[in-house]
């Protein structure tokens, strides 16, 4: 069992490219989150989805776009980098939203 | 509105002694979730325990120790004889029955060192 993957681990953007993050996890789990870490602003949720096909906005939504075509895999896509996206990206999974979400090992964006 | 506080920003500690980490939440809800997540240097996230609101049970796993108390809507951390690889920033979160889609509500984090 990997877990929960991400790539890239490292990234740098210029304003106004777009890019995907990868998530995919190997534990057949519904519930699919991302979150972003900043520093003093703690992790906030972005998207989350609770099965395949199904998506839904978090409290940082703006700027990302999400889909859940598989059970596995969830990206996070952004479609114009800004510098106020440099953060650390988490992928998260959990049997339901009710259970502990295991994280993957982060993707650390910068955007210039 | 739910929210999680760590008051706790860092802890020194000497290898060997006891700490404990204090997590204080707030909700109005009768039905959550109490998690801890362990974040090492290295940056990834680790689940460490979820607890539920009926449940006030105190947990231990070796050197760990939980204590759940809805009186005082606490729930501390206690790791005992700290080690080096104790080193990290643990986070307390609230997962509350009718919050958005799963959304854990983290605290701001306590950063432990434990000093050889």
């Amino acid at each position: 069992n990997a877990g929960v993957t991400q790539t890239p681990k490292f990234q740098v953007l210029k304003t106004g490219q777009s890019m995907t993050l990868q998530c995919a996890q190997d534990m057949n789990h519904e519930y699919m989150s991302w979150y972003r870490q900043d520093p003093g602003m703690g992790l906030r949720l972005i998207h989350y989805s609770v099965g395949a096909g199904i998506t839904d906005q978090g409290e940082v939504p703006n700027g990302y776009n999400v889909s859940r075509s598989t059970t596995e895999d969830f990206p996070l896509r952004l479609l114009s980098a800004a510098p106020s996206q440099t953060s650390v990206y988490f992928c998260a999974s959990a049997l339901g939203t009710d259970y502990e979400q295991y994280f993957g090992p982060g993707t650390r964006l910068t955007v210039t | 509105a739910q929210k999680v506080t760590q008051a706790q920003t860092e802890i020194s500690v000497v290898e060997k002694e006891d700490v404990t980490l204090d997590c204080v939440y707030e909700t109005r809800d009768t039905t959550y979730y109490l998690f801890w997540y362990k974040q090492p240097p290295s940056g990834e996230l680790v689940f460490l325990i979820r607890r539920n609101s009926f449940d006030e049970q105190n947990e231990i796993s070796g050197r760990y120790s939980w204590n759940f108390q809805k009186s005082t809507s606490s729930f501390n951390f206690t790791i005992t004889a700290s080690q080096v690889v104790d080193s990290a920033v643990y986070f307390c979160a609230l997962r509350s029955l009718y919050n958005q889609g799963g959304k854990l509500i983290f605290g701001q984090g306590t950063e432990l060192s434990v000093k050889p």
